[in-house]
């Protein structure tokens, strides 16, 4: 069984587009992420829910909207889509905030 | 901002070796520390977590912990070819995890 899974696996797109990334997780956890991790294989949080709610929002610019309509969904909006958006983005979910994180396998965006 | 620090390697290693990898990390009021192995195209995956200091083993791997240095290290007993991926540090800090920029680890047959 899938733990945490993320839709699409690979997103390939022009500059200026909107796209969207969806993250489940089956585990009954009550916390989820989203991390980018670029070229350079750093990751970093991005955003984190917990229950439905807005717990961490890192700098990150406004073109990007997380959205959590049950506590197992966690999605990602991006809105004119720009080239160093390209990376890959994971989902994660933890059974409180600061606990261990399971990871979703990825969404390798490009856009080009 | 927070940090955890960690050598970006290649550690290179010999099948059937022990491989060592370290982390320091900036947060005094860190309590939860965590090793992440990444092969190349995948997901990050848990493999340790430690909260006190010490040691833990689980198999072939041990944390080591020690607070009062910033200290976290990973050894790995028996090193195998299959263990050569990138191991990422991870820190929770203020209800988020903060992950160093990972030591890659190739074993060599």
């Amino acid at each position: 069984d899938t733990a945490v899974s993320q839709t699409p696996k690979y997103l390939v797109t022009q500059m200026g587009n909107d796209k969207s990334i969806k993250c489940e997780q089956n585990l009954g956890h009550d916390t989820m992420y989203w991390y980018k991790q670029d070229s350079k294989k750093f990751l970093k949080i991005m955003f984190s829910y917990n229950n439905k709610e807005l717990i961490i929002n890192e700098t990150v610019p406004n073109r990007f909207s997380p959205k959590s309509p049950d506590k197992a969904h966690l999605n990602l909006h991006i809105n004119s889509l720009e080239l160093g958006d390209s990376a890959v983005y994971f989902c994660a979910s933890s059974q409180e905030a600061g606990n261990e994180q399971y990871f979703g396998p990825g969404t390798r965006l490009t856009v080009t | 901002q927070k940090e955890v620090e960690q050598n970006s390697g290649p550690l290179s290693v010999p099948e059937g070796a022990i491989a060592s990898l370290n982390c320091t990390y900036s947060d005094r009021g860190s309590q939860s520390f965590f090793w992440y192995r990444q092969y190349s195209g995948k997901s990050p995956e848990l493999i340790m977590s430690i909260y006190s200091n010490g040691d833990k083993e689980d198999g072939r791997f041990t944390a080591q912990l020690n607070k009062a240095s910033q200290y976290v290290s990973l050894l790995i007993r028996d090193s195998q070819p299959s263990d050569s991926a990138t191991y990422l540090c991870a820190v929770d800090s203020s209800y988020k995890l903060i992950f160093g920029s990972g030591t890659r680890l190739l074993v060599r047959p």
